[in-house]
């Protein structure tokens, strides 16, 4: 069974620009979950998608987005890049929703967007 | 403050030898507490999911214990491997909702042979 997959994995923009994150979960499950790590704040929840519904959210501004297909691929959006956003974007799925239930999460390899 | 703690912040150990990691947290009540392990360059790996009801959980050569009156969760290794070496971290969920997980800043392991 192929793993929960994420493109591009690595990506560098420049401030002010937008990118847009790509993930491919496990076949058969509906849940994604995005999350933000860096060295100096550790891992954050983004956000969490469940039959193309944001289901839960966390404490980052509006410039983070985030969108659900039908056949669970996610995107993930952030607009007008600042400096600070560089980091390792995870996403991970779950059968279930993930994050506030019992149901493991299987992450991707995660992309690393550099900011410049 | 961090409302999840984890110590030590890093660890080397021989090959072989056992080790225990630490978490204490302050996060309550709470729905779940997980542990993760994180090669260098990959995603998380889940190791342990537990309950708060829950005081034990095994995976392997990995046992979480939980102890809800003391806020602590620790992580045990017997018999550590090579492949060992790795990040280990902390996350709580609280009961009211997922919107505020709370994540350790981990543990990094290194096992030297």
């Amino acid at each position: 069974k192929a793993g929960v997959t994420q493109t591009p994995r690595y990506l560098i923009k420049t401030r002010g620009q937008q990118v847009t994150l790509s993930c491919s979960p496990i076949s058969g499950h509906r849940s994604v979950s995005w999350y933000q790590q860096t060295p100096g704040q550790g891992l954050q929840f983004l956000f969490e998608y469940f039959s193309e519904t944001q289901r839960n959210k966390g404490n980052f501004p509006g410039r983070f987005s985030g969108r659900q297909f039908s056949n669970s691929r996610s995107e993930m959006n952030v607009s007008t890049l600042e400096l600070g956003d560089s980091a390792l974007y995870l996403c991970a799925s779950s059968k279930g929703q993930g994050v506030g239930s019992y149901n493991e999460q299987f992450f991707g390899p995660g992309t690393r967007l550099t900011v410049l | 403050k961090n409302q999840v703690e984890q110590s030590p912040q890093s660890l080397i150990i021989l090959e072989g030898k056992n080790c225990t990691l630490q978490c204490n947290y302050t996060v309550s009540p709470f729905s779940n507490l997980r542990w993760y392990k994180q090669d260098t360059g990959r995603g998380p790996v889940s190791l342990t999911i537990m309950t708060f009801s829950e005081n034990t959980k095994s995976n392997g050569r990995y046992t979480a214990t939980l102890d809800a009156d003391t806020k602590q969760s620790s992580l045990h290794i017997t018999a550590s491997q090579l492949s060992d070496s790795a990040s280990y971290i902390c996350v709580v969920i609280p009961l009211t909702g997922a919107n505020n997980l709370f994540f350790g800043t981990g543990t990094r392991l290194t096992v030297i042979p």
